[in-house]
This record gives structure tokens, sequence and C-alpha cells, in this order.
């Protein structure tokens, strides 16, 4: 089953601790993507990655590092969280045509105190 | 720079009734348009989705859109609104533009609340 897998689905943290959201996908997906939402405006991509070792800011980038060493996966790092980084954050995929559409996961529900 | 409005954060509809959630874009070239649509506790998943070709569009779970490039338009519509279709549903715009350097370049609308009533 084609599947994006998300961990920890939710979390309370404090200021300043260090964290990390991981994804997973088994779809062989070249294409990863990370976006938050909040009320009212919808999904903003974070960061994005086109294929190993290649990624790219998005529309939100500031506080947040991503990487991607190996096809399948590609976490979030919150080096430093903030409370306005208090979030839903989604993980997605999608083929390497412009046209595919986006699979995404389950999310994660990120408190930041 | 591309954009999409959802002009209505929530739409009410009684069961069985027909309904509609409205979408309009803005690209340079031409649009790639997708529905996503996201229950409660779940992540995003595709309705469907306009890239050329037939206006009409169908999609998962009956629904289906029409692609009106005078009007920008991509309305969301249904002949008869079950209850389990109560769900937030996105919008999405990516210009062709992008599409030959990857899969970046799409834009999200804010979602609309689709309420159906029993």
């Amino acid at each position: 089953e084609a599947q994006v897998t998300q961990n920890p689905r939710y979390l309370i943290t404090v200021t300043g601790k260090k964290l990390t959201v991981t994804c997973s996908q088994n779809m062989n997906h070249e294409y990863m993507s990370w976006y938050r939402q909040d009320p009212g405006l919808g999904l903003r991509q974070i960061y994005y990655s086109m294929n190993v070792e290649v990624t790219d800011k998005g529309d939100v980038p500031e506080g947040y590092k991503v990487s991607r060493k190996e096809k399948r996966n590609f976490p979030l790092i919150l080096e430093s969280p903030s409370p306005n980084q208090t979030s839903l954050y989604f993980c997605a995929t999608q083929s390497g045509s412009g046209t595919g559409e986006l699979f995404f996961g389950e999310g994660s529900r990120l408190t930041v105190l | 720079a591309q954009s999409v409005a959802q002009p209505e954060d929530q739409v009410n509809v009684a069961e069985g009734n027909p309904l509609t959630v409205k979408c309009t874009y803005s690209v340079s070239g031409n649009p790639y348009l997708f529905w996503y649509v996201q229950y409660p506790n779940r992540g995003l998943q595709f309705l469907l989705k306009y890239i050329t070709g037939d206006n009409l569009v169908k999609g998962s779970y009956g629904f289906e859109a029409e692609f009106n490039k005078s009007q920008t338009s991509f309305h969301l519509k249904k002949p008869s609104a079950l209850v389990s279709d109560s769900a937030l549903y996105f919008c999405a715009v990516r210009d062709h533009m992008y599409s030959g350097g990857g899969a970046d370049g799409l834009t999200f609308g804010k979602g609309t609340h689709l309420i159906i009533q029993p």
C-alpha cells in the first residue's frame, strides 16, 4: 500500500528544544515536500526536495531545516522551536511529472510552549 | 504571481441537494488545477485534477469539477450531497510553466468547510 508516514503525530514541546519530524515514503517518488497548515491561511510550503541531496526553500522556510540523504526520507528539523511554529505539519510526495497529484501523510500536530 | 481564491469559508447544504464549492485562480500561463479533501484528523486526499482536454473532469466519491478558462474558475460539484461529504476542501493551482522543472510551484487556496446537514 502506498504510504507517507510521519512521526510523531502529536508533540508538545518547549521553546528552544530541538526536534525532528520524520517523513518516510514507499512510492519511490523523487519529489517530497513539507507544508504547514494554519487556520485561515490554508497550506503553505516550507521546503521541498526534487531528489536526493537537492532541497529548496518554499514560501515559509524561516526557522526550519531539512535534509534528503536518501530518497525515501525527508525529515523536518526545528533547531530552536518558537511558539509561532505551533501548527499542523504535512509531508507530501509526488511523482516526477508536474501534472501529478500530491500524496500526503496524516499530519503532525506540534505545540510549542 | 499565481494565486487561488476560495471565496466561501463555509458552505452549508442539505443532504440530497446538489453542492458547489467555488474556486477561482490566477496564473500567467495555462493552469494545472487540483481539488483535495481533508477529513478531520487526516491528511489531504486527492479528489480530481484538470490538466488539459475536456473541461468537465470527474473524480473520486462522485465529485466533478468544471474548468472555465474565461472565468478562470474550477468549481467543485456533486449532484447529491451526503453527510459523509462534510470535510474541508482545498483547491490548488500550478502554472504549467513550472511542470518542466519538477513539482514545485503549487499554490493552495485557504480551504472551504463543507457541511452537509441531514
